[in-house]
């Protein structure tokens, strides 16, 4: 089976500095990975997926997240913290083969504040 | 394009009386997921369905909680006889195919069942 761990359940940083969010998954197969946001009492938002193409993906919002095979990571990090990026991420993986196919396994969710 | 459709937003059902989630995948969408985000928890997968068929419920509960995809009208999610432990923000998603060349699924704004 699939999990995800991400570090920290809480990450607090100051507008305009570094976010760092940390995801490391295990998967049995090259895994397909995810990263969502969740803004309050709303649905989740796809930021980025890898899908086994180029190990560094861009996102939106400035979000970009590099796979790791060797380190089994798919850390989410942006240069410079918006307020507007304060919500809650979520790391996800899916091997996408056999009995599982379509089925998402999500980490327990990093909550993001942004100092002014 | 609207997005992924699901009501009610908030649902409050006493002890033992029945919830019917429903959801509406983005026009062209064809898969429909459930989750499951109890508090201080991230998703957890419940079921994938396609129309009139249930692909994948290995992550439902084997009581009291059922789902179907009707070849016509909204996916439904059903609980009988409700406990307090099932309250929660059920999550519906809808992907393209669900197979291999797509595993984007796009998110609902989620139904928050309150079991009093």
């Amino acid at each position: 089976a699939q999990s995800v761990t991400q570090l920290g359940s809480h990450v607090s940083v100051s507008e305009g500095a570094l976010v760092l969010l940390r995801c490391n998954y295990s998967s049995s197969v090259p895994p397909y990975l995810f990263w969502y946001v969740q803004y309050p009492n709303q649905g989740l938002q796809l930021l980025l997926k890898y899908t086994s193409a180029a190990t560094l993906v861009k996102g939106i919002n400035g979000f970009e997240a590099e796979f790791k095979k060797s380190e089994t990571s798919f850390h989410l990090t942006k240069p410079s913290a918006h307020m507007s990026d304060a919500a809650e991420y979520f790391c996800a993986v899916s091997d996408g083969r056999g009995s599982t196919l379509g089925r998402l396994y999500f980490g327990r969710g990093t909550q993001l504040t942004v100092w002014p | 394009n609207a997005g992924v459709m699901q009501n009610p937003r908030h649902l409050v059902r006493r002890r033992g009386q029945e919830a019917r989630l429903r959801c509406s995948p983005m026009k062209g969408h064809s898969h429909v997921y459930w989750y499951r985000q109890l508090p201080e928890e991230g998703l957890k997968f419940m079921v994938y369905l396609q129309k009139e068929n249930i692909i994948d419920e290995s992550g439902m509960p084997k009581e009291r909680f059922s789902a179907e995809f009707p070849k016509e009208g909204p996916s439904i999610l059903r609980i009988q006889q409700v406990v307090r432990g099932d309250s929660a923000a059920y999550f519906c998603a809808s992907s393209q195919t669900g197979g291999a060349s797509s595993y984007e699924q796009y998110f609902g704004p989620g139904t928050r069942l309150t079991v009093t």
